[in-house]
């Protein structure tokens, strides 16, 4: 199975805790997005990785957030003091190239976080 | 700023039947267009997609096309199944707005047999 893997699948934390969520992504894809989805609500995009290029974080919604890539490979993704309205579920997508140019992107089954 | 407007569900068809589910959106420059798909306990996969006006993606019986003067990317399908029964996520993207995608919220279709 080569597709795009993340984990945990599942994580509760405690309000005020910090989360590390992990993703990796297919191999050879140079492209790497985080997006958020709360209960009943689209797709919010979060941060994107292309190669070596600097990430465009346009999306964090608050400097809590932070997200890494080691090259073309793992990236993790972390949530500082983490505050109830974080619960959502986080996914990650892969691609070959940008998004702009109408690659497609490969979606991982996602974390569902719950902050209590 | 680009954004994508899907219409709201959720939708309740009966097998066989028409289904149309609408997309518009608002973009600067020539974006790329595509449905997205969600099964129950799945993750999102591609339905179909189309790169330039008046493209037609295609996948499963599902079709939509790339219409450009009205801004629209309406999902059709003659008859659907009750295994079509999922969330479609219409999108975009545009290499001029930062290679990011734009995702409607979502429109839930329920097929019953």
């Amino acid at each position: 199975g080569a597709g795009v893997s993340q984990s945990p699948s599942n994580k509760v934390t405690e309000k005020g805790k910090d989360v590390e969520l992990r993703c990796d992504p297919i191999s050879g894809h140079t492209a790497l997005y985080w997006y958020r989805q709360r209960l009943g609500q689209g797709l919010e995009f979060l941060i994107y990785f292309q190669g070596n290029s600097a990430p465009d974080k346009s999306g964090l919604p608050s400097d809590r957030f932070s997200a890494e890539r080691t090259g073309e490979s793992v990236s993790t993704l972390t949530i500082q003091r983490t505050q109830q309205e974080d619960s959502a579920v986080y996914l990650c997508a892969s691609s070959l190239g940008l998004a702009g140019v109408g690659e497609t992107q490969y979606f991982g089954p996602g974390t569902r976080l719950l902050v209590l | 700023g680009d954004s994508v407007t899907q219409m709201e569900g959720p939708v309740t068809l009966s097998e066989e039947a028409f289904l149309t589910i609408n997309c518009t959106y608002t973009a600067t420059g020539y974006p790329s267009l595509f449905w997205y798909v969600q099964y129950p306990g799945e993750g999102l996969q591609l339905l179909l997609k189309a790169t330039k006006a008046d493209d037609k993606g295609s996948n499963k019986g599902f079709e939509a096309t790339y219409r450009k003067e009205t801004t629209s990317f309406h999902l059709e399908k003659g008859s659907v199944q009750v295994s079509d029964s999922a969330v479609y996520f219409c999108a975009l993207s545009a290499y001029f707005t930062g290679n990011q995608f734009y995702f409607g919220t979502g429109t839930s279709l329920t097929v019953i047999p």
